[in-house]
């Protein structure tokens, strides 16, 4: 079986351009989400997909980071424009379906973006 | 929200056992995890607990949770090399969404 996969791997722009990321879930994953893991922390939470809706993006800057997963599967994270506290890795992960507490998560690699 | 609070590093010598602990703050967690990442990769599932347990054993894994005290440990049995990595214990408060401590570097010394 498939893991997820995310690209690119790694990123690097300067402030204020934009940028986009893509996750590709496992398939027949119902949950996907974005995860921003800054140097020296844990994973937090941008965005939880439950198929093509949203289930919580409480914790997503929304006046620059946006996410969309039209079809239910694929995802594209997209950060416009980007500042310097930006940098960080962003892993995707999915689930198959979120609605047991146990659902395990399977993490993708992550794309690591450095701003300048 | 939830608070989940670890200690930055630890260091053994191969062979010996690890123990990474962990403090969470919403009693309502109904599951515990911990998770694994090795450098440039993204997160393992280690082990996961349910709370109405006191202790999971998984091979060289094994996992105690004091509840009353919101406390958490993974112990690691004839620690290894290889088991070098950073390691997260995370909270579910609600389904399917964890909050993740800073993480704890594990060096093991040959």
């Amino acid at each position: 079986e498939a893991g997820v996969a995310q690209s690119p791997r790694y990123k690097i722009i300067e402030k204020r351009q934009s940028v986009a990321f893509w996750c590709n879930p496992i398939s027949g994953h119902a949950t996907l989400y974005w995860y921003q893991q800054i140097l020296g922390q844990g994973p937090k939470l941008l965005i939880q997909f439950q198929n093509n809706g949203v289930v919580d993006d409480s914790q997503l800057p929304k006046d620059r980071f946006s996410a969309e997963r039209l079809k239910g599967v694929d995802s594209t994270l997209k950060i416009q424009p980007a500042k310097l506290e930006d940098s960080a890795v962003y892993l995707c992960a999915s689930s198959l379906g979120g609605i047991s507490s146990s659902d395990t998560q399977y993490f993708g690699p992550g794309t690591r973006l450095t701003v300048l | 929200g939830e608070d989940v609070e670890q200690s930055l590093f630890l260091s053994v010598r191969e062979g010996d056992s690890s123990v990474i602990n962990c403090t969470y703050t919403d009693s309502s967690s109904t599951y515990l995890y911990w998770y694994k990442q090795e450098p440039g990769a993204g997160l393992q599932l280690l082990t996961y607990i349910f709370s109405n347990m006191d202790m999971k054993q998984d091979q060289r894994l094994t996992v105690l949770l004091n509840k009353k005290d919101k406390h958490l440990s993974l112990r690691i049995a004839d620690t290894q090399t290889g088991d070098s990595a950073i390691y997260f214990c995370a909270g579910n408060t609600n389904a399917g969404k964890s909050t993740f401590g800073d993480g704890t570097t594990l060096t093991v010394k040959p």
